[in-house]
């Protein structure tokens, strides 16, 4: 257990909100992600943080921001919430002890935007 | 591009059968990490094994084992002793390094596994 919960776990949204997802970690791990799960393309990174204030973007960052202004938080927010967001949504650690940067993922958010 | 790959949309078998599912790998990097996850019905991803592109030997953890042929760009998950509890999406990741030595994972699209008794 990597000590990651993420909430909500489930939310429906209207288009043209603003949504903020939360990733909390217990450990003190630098580096987090956000990913987004959709049928037929596993799991593809938005966004990632190597440090507190410090991230950068991933290869389906369009139409999300994120934060991270504590080590143990890393926010996702959806400006302007989109049906094509409707999706799954796993923060994970990356734990570089033992030389593998193994990833471990939060239980996810379900996302449904309507 | 890194690119991972796995051909086997669905698979299914029999209580106490071994399975292999595969995964092909493509990428120009020397240092590199591959990855199994595990995702049961209930949606959590689970980690259950590594294979380092300089380990020599397959990776083993449990019933779980990594068939990591190098030259062939393939490391496939192979179950042993199939359980019910094993049913599962299953997904095939490497690790890749970002600009700046960062590393993010990309994963392949996975393999539904049923286990029927």
């Amino acid at each position: 257990d990597a000590g990651i919960t993420q909430s909500p776990r489930h939310k429906v949204t209207e288009t043209g909100t603003p949504v903020t997802l939360r990733c909390h970690q217990t450990e003190n791990h630098r580096y987090m992600y956000w990913y987004r799960q959709d049928p037929g393309h596993g799991l593809r990174l938005i966004h990632y943080s190597y440090g507190v204030k410090d991230t950068d973007k991933g290869e389906v960052s369009d139409g999300y921001s994120v934060s991270r202004s504590k080590t143990e938080d890393f926010l996702l927010t959806l400006e302007s919430a989109t049906s094509s967001q409707t999706s799954v949504y796993f923060c994970a650690i990356m734990d570089n002890r033992g030389g593998t940067d193994t990833q471990y993922f939060g239980p996810g958010t379900r996302l449904t935007v309507l | 591009a890194q690119k991972i790959t796995q051909t086997q949309p669905g698979m299914f078998v029999q209580e106490k059968e071994a399975v292999t599912l595969d995964c092909t790998y493509d990428t120009s990097d020397q240092s590199y990490g591959l990855f199994w996850y595990k995702q049961p019905s209930s949606g959590e991803m689970i980690f259950l094994i590594y294979q380092g592109s300089y380990d020599e030997q397959n990776a083993t953890e449990g019933r779980y084992s990594l068939n990591f042929q190098k030259a062939r760009k393939s490391a496939n998950l192979v179950i042993s002793a199939s359980q019910l509890g094993d049913s599962a999406m299953y997904f095939c990741a490497m690790r890749e390094a970002f600009s700046g030595g960062y590393n993010k994972l990309i994963f392949g699209a996975g393999t539904r596994l049923a286990v029927h008794p």
